[in-house]
């Protein structure tokens, strides 16, 4: 079955730094990876997703992610973060054979101070 | 599109009592499903709905949840008897078919408290 996982349940950055969020999957068979994020108080949405073709995705607010298959990893980053950036960021994995659901992971709590 | 919507935002409620969650999804989007959100087990999904079918309802917990789609436009969960244990926020998701490669759309979900 797949799955993902998390590495960082929090990550505090300071305003301007990079930042990266790791996230690996388990998976046997093609998958399809997406990141979503979830500001305080509120319901997720998509910051961008991968399906096929570039292994570079860019999303919204300026973040990316990268596919890397042989690493089993969609690692999502930011060249500079802002104080706005602050919100939990879910990983997730479309199943196959299970329909359209997802596979969310555990989340990981970014940060972001002065 | 004013997204999806969910009622109430806010529910407290005591042991054993009744709790319908309601959910409207976004006009056209054919898929519609239920998650639960806590701290202790994070984000799960509680069942989902293609055109009204419940496809996968392995989610949830136990009998005291019921879920149902009557038409395209609407949803409810149903907990009965409310127990502390459910509480949690609980999020309304729609897409627009049940294609693997859709987004999800969330709805600002609504919090519950069972005392």
């Amino acid at each position: 079955a797949q799955s993902v996982t998390q590495l960082d349940s929090q990550v505090p950055v300071f305003e301007e730094a990079p930042v990266e969020l790791r996230c690996n999957y388990s998976s046997s068979v093609s998958v399809y990876l997406f990141w979503y994020v979830q500001y305080p108080n509120q319901g997720l949405q998509l910051l961008l997703k991968y399906l096929s073709g570039s292994t570079l995705v860019k999303g919204i607010n300026g973040f990316e992610a990268e596919f890397n298959k042989s690493q089993t990893s969609f690692h999502l980053r930011k060249p500079s973060v802002h104080i706005s950036d602050t919100a939990e960021y879910f990983c997730a994995v479309s199943v196959t054979g299970g329909g359209n659901k997802l596979t969310f992971g555990t989340g990981t709590q970014l940060k972001v101070e002065l | 599109d004013a997204g999806v919507i969910q009622s109430p935002r806010h529910e407290v409620t005591e042991m054993g009592q009744e709790v319908t969650l309601r959910c409207k999804p976004i006009s056209g989007h054919n898929s519609l499903f239920w998650y639960r959100q806590t701290m202790m087990r994070g984000l799960e999904l509680l069942i989902y709905f293609n055109n009204n079918v419940p496809i996968d309802d392995s989610g949830m917990p136990e009998d005291r949840f019921s879920a149902k789609m009557p038409n395209a436009s609407f949803s409810t969960l149903k907990i009965q008897p409310s127990e502390p244990r459910d509480s949690a926020v609980y999020f309304c998701a729609s897409s627009p078919t049940s294609g693997r490669t859709d987004t999800q759309y969330f709805g600002p979900g609504t919090r519950l408290t069972v005392l």
